[in-house]
Order: structure tokens, then C-alpha cells, then sequence
């Protein structure tokens, strides 16, 4: 069975602080692994990451896969209050289960001003 | 991106009863995901909606709690049946997009009182 874990479940920083999240996997077949924030209802899109070792950045926000050792990090500097949201890592795979996403269990950002 | 539709935002039933959840996307997408997300919980795959055939329920999910239309390449719906307390979740479609595995719709948001 698929499986991803992300680590901390939560975490309380402050503003301008660093954060990295953690997101592990077992998945047959992997295709891509994605990560969203969600602030109230619907998670918005982040990164898709298909290659190993190609870091992906928007702006404050990075991130970068591992093929071999199966893990990604989500790498945000200079925090903000708008920042805090809990942010979720789900990978999906190919062959009979393409385009189905198996999500870990998500991280709670809070940033305080 | 595809831009979709989610109808009701969110709504507060009776045990006992059904709500029909819609979800509209502004172009044709071969496959739809409705996903469910509890209190405190992450995401979990509902069943895939393909047009013109039966959806495809994940584990721990049926038919008839869970009925699932796909009348055409823009449209489908989602119906929580005989709802109990324990149905009081998010629930979300989603689709695939040009530069993410899965795009999300606004989510449902339902309490059963």
C-alpha cells in the first residue's frame, strides 16, 4: 500500500525564521510527487517534482526531491503570517493507479509576528 | 489551469438525509477524483469518475454511500447518502491540469447535525 509521511506534524516559528518540511514515501510505480498549502478549504498547488536532485523555487518557497532515498523537503525563508497553513505532500502513481494522489498527513505551520 | 466549480461551499444537513455535491470544470478532462478530508485529518481518495463508464471506488468506500454521476467530459457529482455524524468532512474534487497532477475545486464543506 502507498504511503507517505511528512514530519513535524507541526511547527510555531517566528517571523523572518526558516523552515524546512519533511516528506517521506513507499509508492510502486512513482510518477510525481506534489506539494499544496492549505489555508481554509481547497489546497493550492505549490511544486510538482518528477527528477531527482531539481530543486524547484517559487519565490520564498523550494523544494527538492530525492529518488533514491525517497523523501522531499519543502524549504520556506523569510516567513511570514501569511505562511501559516498546513502544507501537504502527496505523490502519485502510475501504471493502474495514475492520476490518484496519496497524501500524507500534512504539517501545521504557524507563524507568529 | 482549469477553473472549477464546487457547489455548495458548504451546508449543515440532518442525519438521515443526502447531499448532492457538484462539481463543474471549464474544459474536458477525461478523469475526476472526489476526495474527502475529515476533521484534523488529511485527504482521502473517495473513488475516480470517468465519463461514461461506473466510478472506481477506493477501499473503505461503496456505492451506495457514495454515488458518483459523470454525465459528460465537464460535469459530475458526488452524493453522501443516509449521512451520520461521521460524514461531517470536506469534500473536494479535483482534476488533472497542464502543470499539476491535481487541480482542486473550492471544497464542500458538510456538517451533519
Amino acid at each position: 500500500e502507498d504511503k507517505v509521511v511528512q514530519s513535524p506534524l507541526s511547527l510555531v516559528v517566528h517571523e523572518g525564521d526558516t523552515v524546512t518540511l519533511n516528506c517521506s514515501y513507499e509508492v510502486t510505480n512513482f510518477r510525481s510527487l506534489l506539494w499544496y498549502k492549505q489555508e481554509k478549504k481547497a489546497p493550492t498547488f505549490l511544486f510538482m517534482l518528477t527528477s531527482s536532485g531539481i530543486e524547484k523555487k517559487s519565490g520564498r518557497l523550494s523544494s527538492i526531491l530525492d529518488k533514491k532515498e525517497l523523501f522531499s523537503i519543502l524549504n520556506i525563508t523569510a516567513t511570514q503570517t501569511g505562511d501559516s497553513a498546513i502544507y501537504l505532500c502527496a505523490v502519485n502513481a502510475g501504471g493502474t493507479s495514475y492520476g490518484k494522489l496519496t497524501f500524507g498527513q500534512g504539517t501545521i505551520l504557524t507563524v507568529h509576528p | 489551469s482549469a477553473v472549477i466549480s464546487q457547489k455548495p461551499s458548504r451546508d449543515i444537513c440532518q442525519r438521515g438525509t443526502s447531499l448532492t455535491i457538484q462539481c463543474q470544470v471549464d474544459s474536458q478532462v477525461t478523469m475526476m477524483f472526489w476526495y474527502r478530508q475529515q476533521p484534523g485529518q488529511s485527504l482521502t481518495l473517495i473513488a475516480t469518475a470517468n465519463q461514461g463508464s461506473e466510478a472506481t471506488y477506493e477501499s473503505g468506500f461503496v456505492i451506495d454511500k457514495f454515488p458518483i454521476s459523470r454525465p459528460n467530459l465537464t460535469f459530475s457529482t458526488l452524493t453522501v447518502s443516509n449521512m451520520s455524524p461521521e460524514d461531517s468532512s470536506i469534500y473536494l474534487c479535483s482534476v488533472r491540469g497542464a502543470q499539476t497532477e491535481a487541480f482542486f475545486g473550492q471544497g464542500t464543506r458538510l456538517t451533519v447535525v
